[in-house]
């Protein structure tokens, strides 16, 4: 059974700091790894798909990488704005699963 | 109406009473799926449908009753609730690839969620 950890489960930082989430899981047969943006009380919002043959994918000052063999992925946040506060989630694919993690709640202070 | 919509965005209801939760997709998709969020726990895949198919969690009480009966809609039927099944319910949809892989192949794409209070 795929379990998916995320590392920091809190993260505070002031603006204008880099940035790094970490995520590892399991079971490296995985179709994808995506990372998703939670609001308080909202749903969830897509920030990045990484397909199992792929390394990285970028999105503006987003950056997350895979390592299927390791188990890995971590989502790189640059130069970090109050408005990235949010909780951030990773989930591994599988045929007709998606496994989520906890979640990193990330506060970005002014 | 864009995305993925979820009807109700709040519900609270009793043990006793029978409610239904509706998700609609407008992107074309062709699978679906519910999610419980709870209070300091992952998301949880509840059900899939996919290219008429449905794949389900095991460990999903059978007090929830999925319905798609289309590509574009998806409801969840509720009926003698417990308080722990309070959460965040949230829908998502994919495009199933069919020959080149399953649901989890595409991007999900998810709705609002409705939050459930059973009293």
């Amino acid at each position: 059974k795929q379990e998916v950890t995320q590392i920091p489960a809190a993260l505070s930082v002031p603006e204008g700091e880099n940035l790094v989430l970490n995520c590892s899981f399991t079971d490296s047969a995985i179709y994808n790894l995506q990372w998703f943006r939670q609001d308080p009380g909202k749903g969830l919002t897509s920030l990045l798909l990484i397909q199992s043959s792929q390394r990285e994918q970028t999105s503006g000052r987003l950056n997350a990488s895979l390592d299927k063999s390791s188990g890995r992925s971590t989502l790189y946040i640059a130069a970090s704005q109050p408005g990235d506060s949010a909780t951030y989630l990773c989930a591994a694919s599988g045929y007709s699963t998606l496994t989520f993690g906890k979640g990193t709640m990330l506060l970005v202070s002014p | 109406e864009t995305g993925v919509t979820q009807t109700p965005r709040h519900l609270v209801m009793g043990m006793t009473n029978k409610k239904s939760l509706k998700c609609e997709q407008h992107l074309g998709h062709n699978a679906m799926y519910w999610y419980k969020q709870s209070a300091k726990k992952p998301l949880e895949l509840m059900f899939v449908y996919s290219l008429e198919e449905r794949v389900e969690n095991n460990s999903v009480p059978s007090r929830f009753s999925p319905e798609c009966p289309n590509s574009s809609h998806l409801f969840l039927h509720l009926h003698t609730l417990q308080p722990e099944d309070s959460a965040l319910y949230l829908c998502a949809s994919s495009q199933d690839p069919s020959l080149a892989g399953g649901p989890g192949w595409n991007e999900q794409f998810f709705g609002p969620g409705t939050r459930l209070t059973v009293l």
